[in-house]
């Protein structure tokens, strides 16, 4: 079946470490997002591609890192230099023509920093 | 500016009430815009979607509405239940890659 897929579900990272969050779809869509969610709150972007080899960052990139070699691959690295990286990390691609537009989400990846 | 807002940002009501959700957009060109519904802790998964020349479309208790002139959308529940506790997100493309995401509103219904 063709969907979006984060991993793992559950991260724990101790302090002053980098994980790498993964994100894979293969839905042959362009764009793909990731977005932090902190409880209670609504999503914030992190950084975005609309094409391979190509990124931008969106509007709490600091702390952290992406690549997009491949377009099925759009993995996250959170570096040692976020100040507060626990929190739940959603995934997204899209595609848009006419009323065809159509945004997946993978399940998400809570971290926990310990 | 291309974004889009919604509002309430969290909103609590009665089990079998009725509410509406806000989500006002200023992405040009606009082509459609998708709502989806976020349990805690999961995906978010796709409500319904509207386009331009469409002004109202519901699925089950969930009712959609779209100004275009206004760009304003609204998502109307019907009689809530316990299970429509969520998270709902506006989403607006504004071309074939470039989707614009709201910051939701955090639903809940209670007894």
């Amino acid at each position: 079946d063709g969907g979006i897929t984060q991993s793992p579900k559950y991260l724990f990272r101790k302090e002053g470490q980098n994980v790498t969050l993964s994100c894979e779809q293969n839905l042959n869509h362009d764009a793909m997002y990731w977005y932090r969610q902190d409880p209670g709150q609504g999503l914030r972007l992190i950084y975005y591609s609309q094409i391979v080899n190509d990124f931008q960052k969106g509007d709490i990139a600091e702390g952290y890192s992406v690549s997009r070699e491949k377009k099925e691959s759009f993995p996250l690295t959170v570096t040692s230099a976020q100040k507060n990286p626990t929190a739940f990390y959603l995934c997204a691609s899209g595609t848009g023509s006419g009323k065809g537009t159509e945004a997946f989400f993978g399940q998400g990846t809570r971290l926990t920093v310990v | 500016k291309n974004q889009v807002e919604q509002s309430p940002q969290s909103l609590i009501i009665l089990e079998g009430k009725n509410c509406t959700l806000q989500c006002n957009y200023t992405v040009s060109p606009f082509s459609n815009l998708r709502w989806y519904k976020q349990d805690t802790g999961r995906g978010p998964v796709s409500l319904t979607i509207m386009t331009f020349s469409e002004n109202t479309k519901s699925n089950g208790r969930y009712t959609a509405t779209l100004d275009a002139d206004t760009k304003q959308s609204s998502l109307h529940i019907t009689a809530s239940q316990l299970s429509d506790s969520a998270s709902y997100i506006c989403v607006v493309p504004q071309r074939a890659n470039n989707l614009f995401f709201g910051t939701g509103t955090r639903l809940t219904v209670i007894p």
